[in-house]
């Protein structure tokens, strides 16, 4: 069966950087793109961006441009989402979920804090 | 494209029947609709897509209908699990954007 398991919480300063994994298994990694949602306390859900796990092709949120990046490992079908410069504001849940379209299995989440 | 759900709550009893609305700003192309449902402590879960499919594994008490920019979930005859938090989500252009949700408690 499809499963997305990401990696663990994190706790990071304002102004660090921090990477989230996300390991696909149970389909062929490549055939399908990955996306990234995040909620953050209290709020609704928000489309951070997307990766083609076949070629690495990504699309990220505008108001995040800049200062995230999606990478893929094919060999281990795991990608990677990289957000820098972190403010309180990414303070959230963050969701890797597959497909860009609608999205039809998520991962268990991982919280990302951002705090002095 | 906004997304509006309505109502932000609505308190029912197990068996009723809810009816949940998600009105877009502009036209949803190709009824490219999803809705979701959101526990606390759980991923969201795909519930319909195509404005009226239903995702695998999905009961027939959840129906989706709606095209252009308003769209509505139907859940039948509420069971205890279905209390929870759903969302809409438009993917007929980019960025696919949700709705800010619809919280169905119970009354």
């Amino acid at each position: 069966q499809v499963q997305l398991v990401q990696s663990g919480a994190e706790v990071k300063k304002p102004g660090a950087s921090v990477k989230v994994s996300c390991k696909a298994s149970g389909y062929t990694f490549t055939t399908t793109t990955i996306s990234w949602v995040r909620q953050a306390p209290g709020r609704g859900l928000e489309w951070v961006g997307w990766i083609i796990t076949y070629n690495g092709n990504t699309n990220y949120a505008q108001k995040l441009q800049g200062r995230v990046t999606m990478t893929r490992d094919t060999s281990t079908s795991t990608v990677y989402l990289e957000l820098r410069s972190l403010t309180s504001d990414d303070t959230a849940v963050y969701y890797c979920v597959r497909r860009s379209d609608f999205f039809d299995h998520w991962g268990q989440g991982t919280l990302v804090t951002v705090s002095s | 494209i906004v997304l509006t759900q309505s109502p932000g709550t609505l308190s029912l009893s197990p068996g009723e029947s809810a009816t949940l609305s998600c009105r877009a700003s502009q036209s949803v192309s190709g009824r490219y609709l999803a809705w979701y449902q959101k526990k606390p402590g759980q991923a969201p879960r795909l519930l319909i897509y195509g404005a009226s499919s239903r995702a695998t594994g999905i009961p027939d008490r959840f129906s989706g209908s709606g095209s252009g920019t308003d769209f509505t979930l139907t859940i039948s005859r509420l069971e205890p699990e279905d209390f929870a938090v759903y969302y809409c989500q438009h993917y007929g252009s980019s960025p696919p954007t949700f709705g800010q949700g619809t919280k169905v408690d119970i009354k």
